[in-house]
């Protein structure tokens, strides 16, 4: 089975400061997805992270505020810069497998802001 | 409307009892449909794929309805130990784009 290492699983960080999460993955995956989810709510697609080129990100995410890094085919990093208590959420990379259906998940990093 | 919608619940059940969840979605173009479970604290798993023939995998039932746009979780013979959220996801539809419900939360009690 697939293993995904997503570290670190908990932080608190004082506002204005950035926090950088990191993924590995046990094999090349092309596509990683970062998430986040807010208590009581769904998953939330912050952007797609391919090996070689940007990230492409979604409506209401930006790379100044969510920078992200794809070095290569099994390592990503998620940035939160600048953090403010609403940045306070879970936080979870994933990728495809399976012919690009079933998705797994890292741990899930648990950010606190205050 | 959300693209894709469940019931958050809760639903408290007992030990033993069948309990059934819906999800709806609002992309047509949508290929592929799953049911993820995801414990407090941890990360969503696969519990299985929603195929339109319907899949069945033990005390869980899957149900795929294109032309009303929703798909259906069933669980037989409640456990305390399927006291979770259960996630609708929903896939395709241009892209690989996966697509969460918020959850529908279930308490299976004693």
């Amino acid at each position: 089975s697939a293993v995904i290492s997503q570290k670190p699983s908990r932080d608190i960080c004082q506002r204005g400061t950035s926090l950088t999460i990191q993924c590995q993955v046990d094999s090349q995956v092309t596509m990683m997805f970062w998430y986040r989810q807010q208590p009581g709510q769904s998953l939330t697609l912050i952007a797609t992270a391919n090996q070689g080129s940007e990230a492409t990100y979604e409506s209401g995410f930006v790379i100044d505020k969510f920078p992200i890094s794809r070095p290569n085919l099994t390592f990503s990093t998620l940035t939160v810069s600048n953090m403010s208590p609403e940045d306070s959420s879970i936080y979870l990379c994933s990728f495809l497998r399976g012919g690009n259906t079933e998705a797994f998940f890292g741990q899930g990093t648990r950010l606190t802001v205050v | 409307r959300k693209e894709v919608e469940q019931d958050p619940g809760p639903f408290n059940v007992p030990e033993g009892a069948t309990v059934a969840f819906n999800c709806t979605y609002s992309n047509s173009a949508s290929q592929s449909f799953f049911w993820y479970r995801q414990d407090c604290r941890k990360e969503p798993k696969l519990l299985m794929s929603v195929y339109s023939s319907g899949n069945e995998d033990g005390r869980f039932t899957a149900q795929l309805n294109r032309a009303s746009q929703y798909i259906s979780l069933l669980i037989r013979d409640s456990k305390l130990s399927d006291s979770a959220t259960y996630l609708c996801v929903v896939m395709g539809g241009g892209g690989f784009k996966t697509i969460f419900g918020a959850g529908t939360r279930l308490f299976v009690k004693a």
